[in-house]
């Protein structure tokens, strides 16, 4: 059974940092890529970023470019979101998702419960 | 805004069958990509329930179902139930190298 479990999140200041964890079960975790997807509260999902399988290939929505860094960490089977240089509208219940392969373009098969982050002083 | 267009909320009566439409571009789904959709109930995370347009993975009953046509894409609930009331979210890839969403659909079981 696949699961996929988030942690590490909660309230920062904004300009603040924060690292999200995924720890993820029940599959091969190096054949699959893996996203996180977020939701601000009342809204919509938008699409954050996806690792490759192999870790080789990242992407990024443009709103968080430059400020959020995906990886992972086959020996643990744990997927990460390191954020920087938070801001408000970076507050929203992240999920961990795993793809239903190893293509951007695959859809997302299974999603954590959600971490949420609150960015707010 | 999102990047596919879907309407805001769609409702209907029990046993009826409702459509909600996603619209994209020449980028995303016009280009070929797949459409895939979710469902996520009130306080859960979302449900994968249909891939590549139109194929529903084990365990999603045969009343949803999925469509594909130029740059748009539908999913039809038949036979509505008052549990299918929930936010559907179409998904696809645009050629831009990213996973692209719909603002989602809030269907009421009247």
């Amino acid at each position: 059974e696949v699961q996929l479990l988030e942690s590490g999140g909660g309230l920062v200041q904004p300009g603040g940092s924060l690292r999200l964890s995924c720890a993820a079960s029940g599959f091969t975790f190096n054949s699959y890529a893996l996203s996180w997807v977020r939701q601000a509260p009342g809204k919509g999902l938008e699409w954050v970023s996806t690792i490759s399988g192999s870790g080789v290939s990242t992407y990024y929505a443009d709103s968080v470019k430059g400020r959020f860094t995906v990886s992972g960490d086959n020996s643990r089977n744990t997927l990460y979101l390191e954020m920087n240089s938070l801001r408000v509208e970076d507050t929203a219940v992240y999920y961990c998702a795993k793809d239903g392969g190893d293509l951007l373009t695959g859809p997302l098969e299974y999603w954590g419960q959600g971490a949420l982050v609150t960015v707010s002083s | 805004q999102s990047v596919l267009t879907q309407p805001p909320s769609v409702s209907g009566a029990p046993g009826q069958r409702v459509t909600i439409s996603c619209t994209g571009s020449s980028s995303n789904i016009g280009a070929g990509y797949d459409v895939h959709w979710y469902q996520q109930l009130p306080g859960t995370a979302p449900k994968f329930i249909i891939s590549g347009n139109t194929n529903r993975p084990s365990g999603v009953r045969d009343r949803f179902s999925g469509s594909k046509s130029g740059t748009s894409a539908t999913l039809a609930i038949s036979g509505l139930q008052a549990e299918d009331e929930a936010d559907y979210y179409c998904q696809s890839y645009d050629s831009s190298l990213r996973k692209v969403f719909g603002g989602g659909t809030k269907l009421t079981v009247l």
